[in-house]
């Protein structure tokens, strides 16, 4: 049973241009949404995160969009440059029995980004 | 400030063996988490380790099992391995009550 659905598979997109990327989820225990971006070889790494009291956040060109009702978030990423081109995965994340966060990610969207 | 460090980088094993992967924790953080990214899937989280005990566990069976030392590092060992196990595991650093996790680099594990 996939927690986090995450779409699309693929984008691409023109430098400069927008790039949007989707999630749902259905466990209303979720509490923490981060986006991670990760390039081949290398481990994931923390992008933005939000958690359901607010909204929307912005780090620079990165703009998580929450919609608590409808259990989605998006990422947008402004501006799109070719360095942005990497994998990138929403997650979901909940509190364990002890305390601490346990992370359920989507499948990932593949993101290239033409000059 | 170190971040997380994952040893070996690659690993190649054959079925029914027993594999031991480890991870060096971010200066500061007291929390691993294991996860197992699948070729072209993402991550799937194993379990949780804070103060030395498992803290949380996903679907995955008891041939997977782990350490944490004093020293916050970690290791990550499967038994029997099987083919599927093929993966690139990953350690996640972070500290206690649902902050951020940050991820080591992973170690590649090809079964054959």
């Amino acid at each position: 049973q996939q927690q986090v659905k995450q779409s699309p598979q693929s984008l691409i997109v023109q430098k400069g241009g927008i790039s949007i990327i989707n999630c749902a989820y259905e466990n209303t225990a979720f509490d923490y949404f981060p986006w991670y971006q990760q390039f081949p070889g290398k481990g994931p790494a923390l992008l933005i995160a939000i958690r359901p009291d607010v909204s929307e956040k912005k780090e620079g060109r990165f703009t998580i969009s929450f919609n608590k009702s409808a259990k989605q978030f998006s990422l947008h990423i402004m501006d799109s440059q070719p360095g942005d081109s990497a994998t990138y995965f929403c997650a979901a994340g909940s509190i364990t029995q002890g305390g601490s966060e346990k992370l359920v990610f989507g499948k990932g969207t593949k993101l290239t980004v033409n000059p | 400030e170190t971040g997380v460090t994952q040893s070996p980088t690659h690993l190649i094993k054959t079925r029914g063996q027993q594999v031991t992967l480890r991870c060096s924790s971010q200066s500061g953080h007291n929390t691993v988490s294991w996860y197992q990214q699948a070729l072209g899937q993402g991550p799937q989280f194993i379990f949780q380790y804070y103060r030395e005990e498992e803290n949380g566990r996903g679907n995955f069976p008891p041939r997977f099992s782990g350490l944490q030392f004093p020293n916050y590092s970690s290791e990550l060992n499967v038994n029997a391995l099987e083919l599927d196990d093929s993966a690139l595991y990953l350690c996640a650093s972070s500290l206690y009550w649902g902050n951020e996790q940050f991820f080591g680099p992973g170690t590649r594990l090809t079964v054959l």
